[in-house]
């Protein structure tokens, strides 16, 4: 089954405390991305990567990091989250860039 | 401030009802794509739309593009409670990047 798969669902952690949460899609797509939802502001984009190896900073890129050494995986990376990370994260991939998204179901994260 | 202006935030309904959702902007974009998600759950895509003045019907949804690509709408006709979801609307502009508006939340009561 196509499908993009974000792990953990559910994250709790503290200010500071450096965590990863990963991201893989089975359909050899190239274009992938991160955004993350808060209410009233909608879904906005952290991160994309074009293909492997090519990363660029989306709308709210601040306080966070990713990686696309193999064409399926773009993890997001906190190095040292923070309260206002507190979000719903999605992350999506397309075929190309103009393609329509294939969401993952999303990592809650608190930051306290 | 927002790319992509949706309206209604909320809107809570009876089945049977008809609606309109509407998104706009004064962008122009390329495309324009509407989205349901359900709690729990990543959006999912309903439909893409390219030309200006275009219309497309999916079952009971009917989806038009503005004549100018600047703003969209979303019309459920005999809605059902299993229409209830979140719909956001994403335009892409001329570099294909998207702009997600902040969404419509419909709930359908029976």
């Amino acid at each position: 089954e196509a499908q993009v798969t974000q792990n953990p669902r559910y994250l709790i952690t503290v200010t500071g405390k450096k965590l990863t949460v990963t991201c893989s899609q089975n359909m050899n797509h190239e274009y992938m991305s991160w955004y993350r939802q808060d209410p009233g502001l909608g879904l906005r984009q952290i991160y994309y990567s074009m293909n492997v190896e090519v990363t660029d900073k989306g709308d709210v890129p601040e306080g966070y990091k990713v990686s696309r050494k193999e064409k399926r995986n773009f993890p997001l990376i906190l190095e040292s989250p923070s309260p206002n990370q507190t979000s719903l994260y999605f992350c999506a991939s397309s075929l190309t860039r103009s393609s329509p998204l294939h969401f993952g179901n999303g990592t809650r994260l608190t930051v306290t | 401030t927002q790319l992509l202006e949706q309206s209604p935030q909320f809107l809570s309904i009876q089945e049977g009802e008809n609606l309109t959702v509407y998104c706009n902007s004064s962008s122009v974009f390329s495309s324009l794509q509407w989205y349901r998600q359900e709690p729990g759950e990543g959006p999912v895509l309903l439909v893409t739309v390219v030309t200006g003045g275009e219309v497309k019907k999916l079952k009971r949804l009917t989806f038009q593009f503005g004549d100018a690509r600047k703003d969209s709408s979303l019309h459920i006709t005999a809605a059902q409670p299993g229409d209830t979801g979140l719909y956001l609307c994403a335009g892409a502009s001329h570099f294909n990047k998207f702009y997600f508006g902040s969404g419509t939340k419909l709930n359908v009561k029976p």
